[in-house]
């Protein structure tokens, strides 16, 4: 049962370029939600996808957005990098939908962006 | 508005127990969570307990809850060097809110 992944682990970009991310969630699992964490602080929500709407959004500028694909996949991407976005990028996963909903959610190991 | 607090460090000696403390705003929590960080990892789920319990056991960690006071804390009994980490409490209130994490380290 593979977890949550995520790519790419690790990627520099320089300030004003545009970065994508990507994340599978966990096999099962419906929804998928994107978090900043910074050096030293806790992860900060970004927002959540579930059928492939945007369901909830945190403080984060337009310049962040996203997608959720049909296979639940889903996309972070983010325009006019600034240094203040270097940070680690964690997506988690978790099922709304059905039986099996719960609240629970579960982390992939996140992508390292670097903004030079 | 929500928010969720923790102490930022604990030290603690190898073989004694950690407790890690986390205090929440939100009382329509159904549930509340312990997540582990390892450096340059990601978050990984530790235990969970429902909002109408007061206390969860799993192995080395207890989970207690007061409700009343909004307070949760997570007890690692018999410390060891594996569990230096990042620890973080979140709430499960509609915004899904993360403490600033207590980073424990072990001491021999």
């Amino acid at each position: 049962d593979a977890g949550v992944t995520q790519s790419p682990t690790h990627l520099i970009k320089t300030r004003g370029q545009q970065v994508t991310l990507r994340c599978s969630p966990k096999s099962g699992h419906d929804t998928v939600s994107w978090y900043q964490q910074a050096l030293g602080q806790g992860p900060q929500f970004i927002f959540q996808y579930y059928e492939e709407e945007e369901r909830q959004r945190g403080n984060f500028p337009d310049r962040f957005s996203g997608h959720q694909f049909p296979n639940y996949s889903s996309e972070l991407n983010v325009n006019a990098l600034l240094l203040g976005d270097s940070a680690l990028y964690l997506c988690a996963s978790s099922q709304t939908k059905g039986m099996a909903r719960t609240n629970t959610i579960y982390f992939g190991e996140g992508s390292w962006l670097t903004v030079v | 508005g929500e928010d969720v607090e923790q102490s930022l460090f604990l030290s603690v000696r190898e073989g004694d127990s950690s407790v890690i403390n986390c205090t929440y705003t939100d009382s329509s929590s159904t549930y509340l969570y312990w997540y582990k960080q390892e450096p340059g990892a990601g978050l990984q789920l530790l235990t969970y307990i429902f909002s109408n319990m007061d206390m969860k056991q799993d192995q080395r960690l207890t989970v207690l809850l007061n409700k009343k006071d909004k307070h949760l804390s997570l007890r690692i009994a018999d410390t060891q060097t594996g569990d230096s980490a990042i620890y973080f409490c979140r709430s499960s209130a509609s915004k899904i809110i993360f403490g600033s994490g207590t980073r424990l380290s072990i001491r021999p």
